[in-house]
């Protein structure tokens, strides 16, 4: 099936820094998710949009609704070490039906160095 | 947060045998989902359904079945498991598009 586009792929950082992670498709999503997916867990949801060119804030985790509606970005301000994790995108083409299912992208695994 | 439960948590089995994974929520959500994660390849969709009686199949259902016994209730069965089914099985809840994951299930086919 299709999948987005995650990147990076891993991500090695030192405590403290800022992070950068986007999701990018060839097709228009109407909603995009952000999860982090801690190991032998579960994913849980970080933040949910809905609107093109929509900034949302969870704590330090920022995400952005691309204006194309083909794109998805997360930062992460001032990283901590339990930030560490893989964070995965996922985008639903809308509502009703099958439009349901959400793509997933393959991952980016966070790595902090304290 | 959906508070989704997956029994087992671990289970290893042979070749041939039956087994059924089971997933419970408590918050009312009308549409529940099974995914696969194997290393590399991400979270690839089962089964779905959006009521009791409504079951869809996924990405990769060959394999499976499942049973939507009650709004809070998705369970997910191999008839005859083999090897290459050995994956980390997570279901999904939610309304809308948010869906809300259960802890997983290691399942192993030896």
């Amino acid at each position: 099936g299709q999948q987005l586009n995650q990147s990076p792929q891993s991500m090695f950082i030192q405590e403290g820094e800022d992070v950068s992670m986007n999701c990018t498709s060839s097709s228009i999503f109407n909603t995009w998710l952000w999860y982090k997916q801690d190991p032998g867990e579960g994913p849980v949801l970080l933040i949910a949009l809905y609107k093109a060119g929509e900034l949302t804030s969870n704590g330090r985790l920022t995400a952005q609704f691309g204006i194309t509606r083909k794109d998805s970005f997360l930062n992460i301000s001032a990283s901590i070490p339990s930030d560490v994790g893989i964070y995965f995108c996922a985008g639903a083409k809308g509502s009703g039906g099958s439009n349901y299912k959400l793509t997933f992208g393959k991952g980016t695994l966070l790595t902090v160095n304290p | 947060d959906a508070d989704v439960t997956q029994t087992p948590r671990n289970r290893i089995t042979k070749t041939g045998k039956r087994i059924m994974l089971e997933c419970s929520q408590t918050k009312g959500h009308d549409r529940m989902y099974w995914y696969r994660q194997d290393p590399g390849l991400g979270l690839q969709l089962i089964y779905y359904s959006f009521d009791v009686k409504d079951i869809n199949k996924g990405e990769i259902s060959d394999g499976y079945s499942v049973s939507r016994q009650a709004q809070a209730k998705f369970s997910l069965s191999l008839e005859s498991a083999i090897p290459n089914q050995t994956a980390l099985y997570f279901c999904a809840a939610g309304t809308g598009n948010e869906q809300y994951f259960g802890p997983g299930t290691r399942l192993t086919v030896t």
